[in-house]
């Protein structure tokens, strides 16, 4: 009975590198969301994932971030040359069905930018 | 612009009282709230739900209340226990986007 899988759970990166979060929501979930949380702050969401389809990116940086959710496979979430202010943990949820359901979330990557 | 505010970062209760969370919205047009718990380096846990037609739901220690007029819900979770200490988020709604807070952390004291 797993739960949504991240990987990895630590990822440290230098400026300007790529960083790549994968995400495999709960069994029988089609839904994944993804979200950010900055110290002291509440979590953010940025992305709202299908499979094949992205259904609202409004809470994405428009450069350097994208996310898939492929047919097969996990959720990856890609930011491009790493900036410092990156630096947070993000956080994969996934539920059933789309809105008014409950999202269940994975433990989260923390992201490290030096 | 903070739709959703937890204006009590952090409190502390005796094990067996209750512990109350509170938790303001603004936006009229969510209409459905959930409570999360925290532990530190793990993701969110689901605790509890309620929808706008209701006022009440309650789930073992859990009662989460709301009161759509004042756009205030609150967790209370009666016995505490020392288990219970963690960081608490409330989340608002209206379609698959949740809305959260900035998180209450509670001290449950021995």
């Amino acid at each position: 009975n797993a739960g949504v899988m991240q990987n990895p759970r630590h990822l440290v990166r230098r400026r300007g590198q790529e960083a790549r979060l994968r995400c495999s929501p709960m069994k029988g979930h089609s839904h994944v969301y993804w979200y950010r949380q900055l110290p002291e702050e509440g979590l953010k969401f940025m992305v709202y994932l299908q499979k094949e389809n992205i259904i609202d990116e409004s809470g994405m940086p428009k450069e350097r971030f994208s996310a898939e959710f492929p047919k097969e496979g996990p959720s990856i979430l890609r930011i491009q040359q790493v900036v410092r202010g990156d630096s947070a943990a993000y956080f994969c949820a996934s539920s059933k069905q789309g809105a008014a359901y409950e999202q269940y979330f994975g433990p989260g990557t923390r992201l490290t930018v030096t | 612009d903070q739709q959703v505010k937890q204006n009590s970062p952090s409190l502390s209760v005796q094990e067996g009282r209750i512990s109350i969370l509170n938790c303001d919205y603004t936006n009229s047009m969510f209409d459905y709230f959930l409570w999360y718990k925290k532990y530190p380096a793990e993701g969110p846990t689901f605790l509890i739900s309620i929808s706008s037609i209701k006022d009440k739901n309650e789930d073992g220690r859990f009662t989460v209340f709301l009161n759509k007029s004042a756009k205030h819900l609150s967790l209370h979770i009666v016995p505490s226990q020392p288990g219970d200490s963690a960081v608490y988020f409330c989340a608002a709604s209206g379609t698959y986007k949740y809305i959260f807070g900035t998180g209450t952390r509670l001290k449950v004291l021995a």
